[in-house]
């Protein structure tokens, strides 16, 4: 998995309550994407960021959930007013460019619980 | 709407016996496809993957191959070992776009020893 940290690795929220997951990708990676996992499912690609830029945010829920990639610092995805629907893994992946599957890399997770 | 099937949940296999795990897509698009292995609680980690220009790739004990008319790959996993027992994910993506990939839904993998 080649370094992607991802932080909380599990986080337990109550309904309406916010969920923010951080990712900081490989040093030197600069594109960063999120990705969904549900139960028994596959994994579902959310956004796909660049430093200071949203490139492709068309897998994200159209409401409660935005991402960032500041410039300093590391991605954030953000679930507001969290229902038990969201409750998943999430996981972050980066690479250093965009071409070849190959050199994304996936973090470890992080597992959100709605409660 | 699945573009990615995996249309086996689950696959059991003896120790030193052939591994084969089925893919089908539907999206004409995609022209890069992968193999990703996920143990529980981990991220997934690549293994292998395929140009649309190919029909095969090797690495090591595993075997990618693709058939583009019948839009379906499969990979190979000879001989399989205990250690192989996981969950395996085929994505696609299409080029230009390759951070962005489809996924389908898992094929649980048990070998036995």
């Amino acid at each position: 998995n080649a370094g992607v940290m991802q932080n909380p690795r599990h986080l337990v929220r109550r309904r309406g309550q916010e969920a923010r997951l951080r990712c900081s990708p490989v040093k030197g990676h600069s594109h960063v994407y999120w990705y969904r996992q549900l139960p028994e499912e596959g994994l579902k690609f959310m956004v796909y960021l660049q430093k200071e830029n949203i490139i492709d945010e068309s897998g994200m829920p159209k409401e409660r959930f935005s991402a960032e990639f500041p410039k300093e610092g590391p991605s954030i995805l953000r679930i507001q007013q969290v229902v038990r629907g969201d409750s998943a893994a999430y996981f972050c992946a980066s690479s250093p460019q965009t071409g070849g599957g190959n050199t994304i890399y996936f973090g470890e997770g992080s597992w959100l619980t709605v409660v | 709407d699945q573009q990615v099937k995996q249309n086996s949940p689950s696959l059991s296999v003896q120790e030193g016996r052939i591994s084969i795990l089925n893919c089908d897509y539907t999206n004409s698009m995609f022209d890069y496809f992968l193999w990703y292995k996920k143990y529980p609680a981990e991220g997934p980690t690549f293994l292998i993957s395929i140009s649309s220009i190919k029909d095969k790739n090797e690495d090591g004990r595993f075997t990618v191959f693709l058939n583009k008319s019948a839009k379906h790959l499969s990979l190979h996993i000879v001989p399989s070992q205990p250690g192989d027992s996981a969950v395996y994910f085929c994505a696609a993506s299409i080029s230009g776009n390759t951070g962005k990939l489809i996924f389908g839904q898992g094929t649980t993998l048990q070998v036995k020893p």
